[in-house]
């Protein structure tokens, strides 16, 4: 089955500067990989995903990128606030027909420091 | 609209002891459902899924069960409750014609 690797598990930068998180998946046949966010006791929710046919996606300061040939996908967030301060969570899916799991990463906990 | 109820939201239960956690779903009809656990610290740990009522696929064997009785009702279950399984767990939906998945609130489960 699919195995979904995250790192790191623990980022903390400055106020305005940027955060990567990096992502490995291990199906070649995923073709979905969201990104969500889990603020303190509250639910993940969806953040910014991306699909196989496309290689790069860009919401104001989030970003993400995907190397099909590696496997691998990365979070990019830009100018980053005290309010991004969450736990991340990547995941990969095969998504279509009837097939339905949705793998996800570990986590990594993003402090952003005023 | 679509919503997820998942109760109870707190959970405090001997060890031994039986388990039922409810999850629905409205607004939709054959929704992708899934389980996840969520220990201190550790990602969210995929449980359960169920694409048809009746059909659930395990992911890691445990000591836990699932049912889909019903279209949209997931129920996760253990007959004997052991520490292990103290954590903070997840129900989710998906529609199987889109991708983003939607998380209940969650139920923080505390075996003592």
């Amino acid at each position: 089955g699919e195995n979904v690797e995250q790192h790191p598990s623990t980022l903390s930068v400055q106020e305005g500067d940027s955060a990567v998180i990096k992502c490995t998946y291990s199906d070649s046949a995923s073709n979905y990989f969201p990104w969500y966010k889990q603020e303190l006791g509250k639910r993940p929710q969806l953040i910014i995903d991306i699909r196989s046919n496309v290689g790069e996606k860009k919401d104001q300061r989030i970003a993400v990128t995907l190397n099909k040939t590696a496997k691998h996908f990365s979070l990019h967030i830009t100018e980053t606030q005290p309010e991004d301060s969450a736990v991340y969570f990547c995941a990969a899916s095969i998504h279509g027909g009837s097939q339905g799991n949705l793998i996800f990463g570990k986590g990594t906990k993003l402090s952003v420091k005023p | 609209s679509q919503t997820i109820h998942q109760w109870p939201a707190t959970l405090v239960q001997p060890v031994g002891s039986p388990l039922s956690l409810e999850c629905t779903v409205e607004g939709t009809s054959n929704p992708n459902l899934y389980w996840y656990r969520q220990a201190a610290g550790r990602g969210l740990q995929l449980l359960f899924y169920s694409v048809g009522i009746g059909q659930i696929s395990s992911e890691v064997p445990q000591n836990l069960s699932a049912s889909r009785p019903q279209d949209r009702q997931f129920i996760l279950s253990s007959k004997k409750l052991l520490l292990s399984d103290s954590g903070f767990y997840l129900c989710a939906w998906r529609s199987t014609g889109r991708t983003e998945a939607f998380f209940g609130q969650g139920t923080r489960l505390t075996v003592v």
